[in-house]
């Protein structure tokens, strides 16, 4: 997973805050997945972006979650009015065109509290 | 039905024997098949990929694919206490005709190798 930079790596957020993580895929991949490992659970695809599209989203929850990856800069998740709910592993990963390799960052755990 | 699912374990071997570790998909036109391995509190890391029916080897590990039965594996032979961790199963299943890397994973099975 070397070259696909998350930050921050851990968040703390309170009930009703918001919450963005930022992703940089690895160097010559221009397709980003996030994806969320609840407690105990797997991890689930939420959204595939490239850059300054979205192309799939149909795991993002309706309400409250939005995604983005600008023509410059990181692709950013944000989670708007937090609730405990939302605390999990949060993973982004790249890939190139094909998406036969997808490499995963070193994730971003939020805690809600 | 799940769409991918695996041996629930946790799974507990002896150091040198063989884990198997098993996973099941439900959809048929599913054309590309991983195995990730996590460790507590880290992300996901890729071991193994696998596309066409049989086996694949890469050291100790071996895939397994069989999509007549829907059915791919993963051994690791000669298991060591540094294989105790989560691994998990991805299915990657085109759509619409495109190919990206959406994955659908399995809860992950826990393996803990023993001295």
């Amino acid at each position: 997973n070397a070259g696909v930079m998350q930050n921050p790596r851990h968040l703390v957020r309170r009930r009703g805050q918001e919450a963005r993580l930022r992703c940089s895929p690895m160097k010559g991949h221009s397709h980003v997945y996030w994806y969320r490992q609840l407690p105990e659970e797997g991890l689930k695809f939420m959204v595939y972006l490239q850059k300054e599209n979205i192309i799939d989203e149909s795991g993002m929850p309706k309400e409250r979650f939005s995604a983005e990856f600008p023509k410059e800069g990181p692709s950013i998740l944000r989670i708007q009015q937090v609730v405990r709910g939302d605390s999990a592993a949060y993973f982004c990963a790249s890939s190139e065109a094909s998406g036969n390799t997808i490499y995963f960052g070193e994730g971003s755990w939020l805690t809600v509290v | 039905q799940k769409e991918v699912e695996q041996n629930s374990g946790p799974l507990s071997v002896p150091e040198g024997a063989i884990a198997s570790l098993n996973c099941t998909y439900s959809d048929r036109v599913s054309q590309s098949f991983f195995w990730y391995r996590q460790y507590s509190g880290k992300s996901p890391e890729l071991i193994m990929s696998i596309y066409s029916n049989g086996d694949k080897e890469d050291g100790r590990f071996t895939a397994q694919l069989n999509k007549a039965s829907q059915y791919v594996s993963l051994l690791i032979r000669d298991s060591q206490p540094s294989d105790s961790a989560t691994y998990l199963c991805a299915v990657k299943t085109s759509a619409g005709g495109t190919s990206y890397g959406k994955l659908t994973f399995g809860q992950g099975t826990i393996l803990t190798v023993h001295p």
